[in-house]
């Protein structure tokens, strides 16, 4: 089973501030996956990439820049946070080859002030 | 455009009790892979179940989902609902996007 971590776990910010999110996945799967979770909306795709150097659209990405370092590695940007930006943030990756399960990590909480 | 519906945002059921979580959807790409996710309080989600064969019963942990691309429906059932089943449920469906397409989540309440 695919490994997927995140940090930090938590994050405190203020309006106007620079926060990254951080995802690993130690499984070497090609995609990787930002999501929102906020009551009332369910999880909403912001980017993801398949992989080093990719990066697509997804649903909601307006505020969020990513990257994808690695095949491991993949960040999210928010430059000039909002406390519409508060939220609940998951990461997850899918093997992309035969498989379509996608596998989370524990998310990040945060919360702009 | 793409969706996944679930009907009920909240479900309330007792203990030893059947429960059905509905999920319909409606996509126009071809879908490859239909999925369950549970998320316990204070977890992340997990995949229950998944299929990708029409009229095919699938199982896991107690529950089961059987694919009807007829109705396009994807409906979670279990014969006794247990107080541990108490969680979020999403229904998801993907293809040849890679992109998982969710609804909104089904909160299941278990009561004893």
């Amino acid at each position: 089973e695919a490994a997927v971590t995140q940090s930090p776990r938590n994050k405190v910010t203020v309006t106007g501030g620079n926060v990254t999110l951080s995802c690993r996945q130690t499984n070497s799967h090609n995609y990787m996956y930002w999501y929102r979770q906020d009551t009332g909306h369910g999880l909403r795709l912001i980017h993801y990439s398949y992989g080093a150097g990719n990066l697509q659209i997804g649903d909601v990405p307006d505020g969020y820049k990513a990257t994808r370092t690695t095949q491991e590695d993949f960040f999210l940007l928010l430059e000039l946070a909002s406390p519409s930006q508060t939220s609940l943030y998951f990461c997850a990756s899918s093997p992309g080859t035969g498989a379509y399960e996608q596998y989370f990590g524990p998310g990040t909480r945060l919360t702009v002030l | 455009g793409d969706s996944v519906t679930q009907t009920e945002g909240l479900v309330t059921v007792t203990e030893g009790l059947p429960v059905k979580l509905n999920c319909t959807y409606q996509t126009t790409y071809l879908t490859i892979a239909f999925f369950w996710y549970v998320q316990y309080l204070n977890e992340a989600p997990q995949v229950l179940l998944r299929s990708s064969t029409d009229n095919k019963r699938t199982e896991h942990q107690g529950f089961h989902a059987t694919l009807h691309k007829s109705s396009s429906s994807f409906h979670l059932q279990k014969s006794s609902a247990q107080l541990s089943d108490s969680a979020l449920y999403y229904c998801g469906v993907t293809g040849n996007t890679r992109k998982l397409i969710f609804g909104l989540g089904t909160t299941l309440q278990v009561q004893p």
